[in-house]
């Protein structure tokens, strides 16, 4: 019944390396999304992507990166992670309209030393 | 841009308390709105939806209207109970707008204590 694959729950990267976080949906959605979540702060959209090749900078760019080569798979990349990336990255997919649920994936934690 | 605003939390409350945590947004289209709950240790999940004003969305116990003229979707429970110990994200998504973008509130977490 899985709906939506992040690849990993928790992660520790080094301060400077480049770091892929993946998703993968089963539900033939148009969008996807990438989201932070930091206490107090709650889910900030990073990238939007709306269609394969597509997407959108959200609220916090910089630092990130994103691709979506096919439509099932979305990928958020740190070009150079940095210690305040450490987060919560949650993954999530809707149907073009927006107007139905979204589903989300587990949600990795990111540590970066 | 669209954006949503949340009470702040924590909300504490007893077993079989009312509930509100308002929420109101601003957009510039005509978005849906939702509710989704973050039970601790797990992912997001829907709780409830409206997708046009005066719409109620419910979902067990939990209800919210959509009201355009105060730009509100208030998030009501009559009896809480511990099990409702989460954290609560209003959102909005604009598909004529933002392209179905969803933006959320920063959240509200609600502890029921027995």
């Amino acid at each position: 019944d899985v709906k939506v694959t992040q690849s990993s729950r928790y992660l520790v990267k080094r301060t400077g390396e480049k770091v892929f976080l993946e998703c993968v949906q089963d539900m033939d959605h148009e969008n996807m999304f990438w989201y932070r979540q930091d206490p107090g702060l709650g889910l900030r959209l990073i990238y939007f992507s709306y269609d394969v090749k597509m997407k959108e900078k959200g609220d916090i760019p910089e630092g990130y990166s994103v691709s979506r080569e096919k439509k099932e798979r979305f990928s958020l990349i740190l070009e150079s992670a940095s210690t305040n990336q450490t987060s919560m990255y949650l993954c999530a997919s809707s149907t073009r309209t927006g107007n139905t649920e979204a589903f989300f994936g587990q949600g990795t934690r990111l540590t970066v030393v | 841009g669209d954006s949503v605003t949340q009470m702040e939390g924590p909300v504490t409350l007893s077993e079989e308390a009312f509930l509100t945590i308002n929420c109101t947004y601003t957009a510039t289209g005509y978005p849906s709105l939702f509710w989704y709950v973050q039970y601790p240790g797990e992912g997001l999940q829907l709780l409830l939806k409206a997708t046009k004003a005066d719409d109620k969305g419910s979902n067990k116990g939990f209800e919210a209207t959509y009201r355009k003229e105060t730009t509100s979707f208030h998030l009501e429970k009559g009896s809480v109970q511990v099990s409702d110990s989460a954290v609560y994200f209003c959102a909005l998504s604009d598909p004529y707008n933002q392209g179905g973008k969803l933006i959320f509130g920063q959240g509200t977490e609600l502890s029921v204590k027995p």
